[in-house]
């Protein structure tokens, strides 16, 4: 496997299910970061981890709970979710936050499409 | 806080032609970064172009190019010889330069550009 990789690729949940999306990536990069795209609206930013720790939480509900063990993976756990919740859920990565200079480019991975009924 | 704008829902551009796609931005920084995103039905989002704010000069990438104009806080996309392959949809970003900075690493997207491409 190489760059960003993330299953599953298309998910269907109920409202009261739980769930998790993985993120996996072979760049060597430390720092991870989940983004929501919603049809007809830019991209948005939910969370950012850096050497494991959470640095941004960008006002994202409660029902959606990150986890990033180490370096290489993040998770995203989905319960209770909303119809509205549904999009397309990017996983991206870059060297580190602060390595300086476009070595914090993102590259993203293929993205889970959620559908929640 | 930063925003990006591309004014250019859909565009469309024969193949072998030429087609630029519009991107502007507002912030207050100095120091930033500039990029192009491409996104196939495959939803793959991939790096095209990066711009570094204090380089005066235009990236260059193979049939890609940008025309970066600091002052005017645009920063356009020019597709040459345009190929099946290309048709995507474009997305233009911002993240800012400045360390430690509350937006730093984060990514501020425009809403996108669908191109086409007609053989």
């Amino acid at each position: 496997e190489t760059g960003v990789t993330q299953t599953p690729r298309h998910l269907v949940m109920g409202m009261t299910n739980k769930k998790s999306l993985k993120c996996e990536q072979h760049l060597g990069h430390n720092a991870m970061y989940w983004y929501k795209q919603s049809a007809k609206k830019p991209l948005e930013l939910m969370f950012v981890y850096n050497f494991k720790e959470q640095t941004e939480n960008n006002s994202v509900p409660s029902r959606f709970s990150p986890e990033c063990p180490n370096s290489s993976h993040l998770f995203l756990h989905l319960h209770t979710l909303q119809p509205e919740d549904s999009a397309l859920y990017l996983c991206a990565s870059s060297q580190a936050l602060l390595a300086g200079g476009l070595t914090d480019t993102q590259y993203f991975g293929p993205g889970t499409r959620l559908t929640v009924l | 806080a930063q925003t990006v704008t591309q004014s250019q829902p859909e565009m469309s551009v024969q193949e072998a032609e030429t087609v630029t796609l519009s991107c502007t931005y507002d912030t207050s920084e100095s120091d930033y970064y500039l990029f192009w995103y491409k996104q196939p039905p495959s939803r793959q989002m991939i790096l095209v172009i990066r711009q570094e704010a204090y380089k005066q000069q235009n990236a260059t990438e193979n049939r890609f190019s940008v025309n970066f104009q600091k002052a005017a806080k645009s920063f356009s996309l020019k597709i040459s010889d345009s190929q099946l392959g290309d048709a995507a949809m474009y997305f233009c970003a911002y993240r800012s330069a400045t360390a430690g900075g509350t937006s730093y690493g984060k990514l501020t997207f425009g809403q996108g550009t669908i191109l086409t491409v007609h053989p």
